[in-house]
C-alpha cells in the first residue's frame, strides 16, 4: 500500500498570503495524484486532478504541481472560503490512499 | 446536477448488520465505476470499496473484507453497501463517491454509522 504523507499537519496562514501544501507518497505515482478540500461537516470538494489539473468551477488561485512522488498545492492569495482541511489522494496503485491532510487555518 | 444522497446509517450494536443506499441523479449511472469511502469522527478519508459500472468486479480494503459488501442497481440507480459483523472501528461517516478517471469527482452527504453497545 503506497503510504501518503501530508506536511505540514497545520498551516496557519493570513488572509490573501500565499499557502504551499506539500505531499509525498512511499513510491511513485506517476502524476496520478488529486487534492481535496473539506470543510466542517461537509463533503470532500474535487479541487486538483491529475496533479495539476483544475477541477471544474475551481478559482485559478488553486494549483497544483509535482509527479512521481513530490506534489504541492499552491494557493495563491486564501480567501475566507479557503480556510479548510485538504487531503491528497493517489490513484495509480490499489488501493487509493489518502493523507491524513493539512489543516489551513486563519492566522 | 449530479446528485449522490446516502441513506441507511444509524446505531447499531457490535456484531450488527446495516445496509447503506446511495441514490444517484444527473448522470448515467450504469457508465461509472463507484466507491465507498468513509471518515471516522475527527479522522482522515478512508477508501473502502469499490464497483465497476456494470457490477462485475469488486474490491475492498483489507479491514473490511468478508464483513461488506458492496453491490448497485443500475435500473434504480442506486449504489449500496452490506455491512456485517460491524466493530467499534467502523463507526463514521460513509460516503458515496463517483469515480471520474481514477479520482472522486463528485461526493454524497454523507451517512453516518456508529457502532456501540
Amino acid at each position: 500500500e503506497i503510504v501518503m504523507t501530508q506536511s505540514p499537519a497545520t498551516l496557519s496562514v493570513s488572509p490573501g498570503e500565499r499557502a504551499t501544501l506539500s505531499c509525498r507518497a512511499s513510491q511513485s505515482v506517476n502524476s496520478n495524484l488529486a487534492w481535496y478540500q473539506q470543510k466542517p461537516g461537509q463533503a470532500p470538494r474535487l479541487l486538483i486532478y491529475g496533479a495539476s489539473t483544475r477541477a471544474t468551477g475551481i478559482p485559478a488561485r488553486f494549483s497544483g504541481s509535482g509527479s512521481g512522488t513530490e506534489f504541492t498545492l499552491t494557493i495563491s492569495s486564501l480567501q475566507s472560503e479557503d480556510f479548510a482541511v485538504y487531503y491528497c489522494q493517489q490513484y495509480n496503485n490499489w488501493p487509493k490512499t489518502f493523507g491524513q491532510g493539512t489543516k489551513v487555518e486563519i492566522k | 446536477e449530479v446528485q449522490l444522497v446516502e441513506s441507511g446509517g444509524g446505531l447499531v450494536q457490535p456484531g450488527g448488520s446495516l445496509r447503506l443506499s446511495c441514490a444517484a441523479s444527473g448522470f448515467t449511472f450504469s457508465t461509472y465505476r463507484m466507491h465507498w469511502v468513509r471518515q471516522a469522527p475527527g479522522k482522515g478519508l478512508v477508501w473502502v470499496s469499490r464497483i465497476n459500472s456494470d457490477g462485475s468486479s469488486t474490491s475492498y480494503a483489507d479491514s473490511v473484507q468478508g464483513r461488506f459488501t458492496i453491490s448497485r442497481d443500475n435500473a434504480k440507480n442506486t449504489l449500496y453497501l452490506q455491512m456485517n459483523s460491524l466493530r467499534a472501528e467502523d463507526t463514521a461517516v460513509y460516503y458515496c463517491v463517483r469515480d471520474r478517471q481514477g479520482d472522486f469527482d463528485y461526493w454524497g452527504q454523507g451517512t453516518l454509522v456508529t457502532v456501540s453497545s
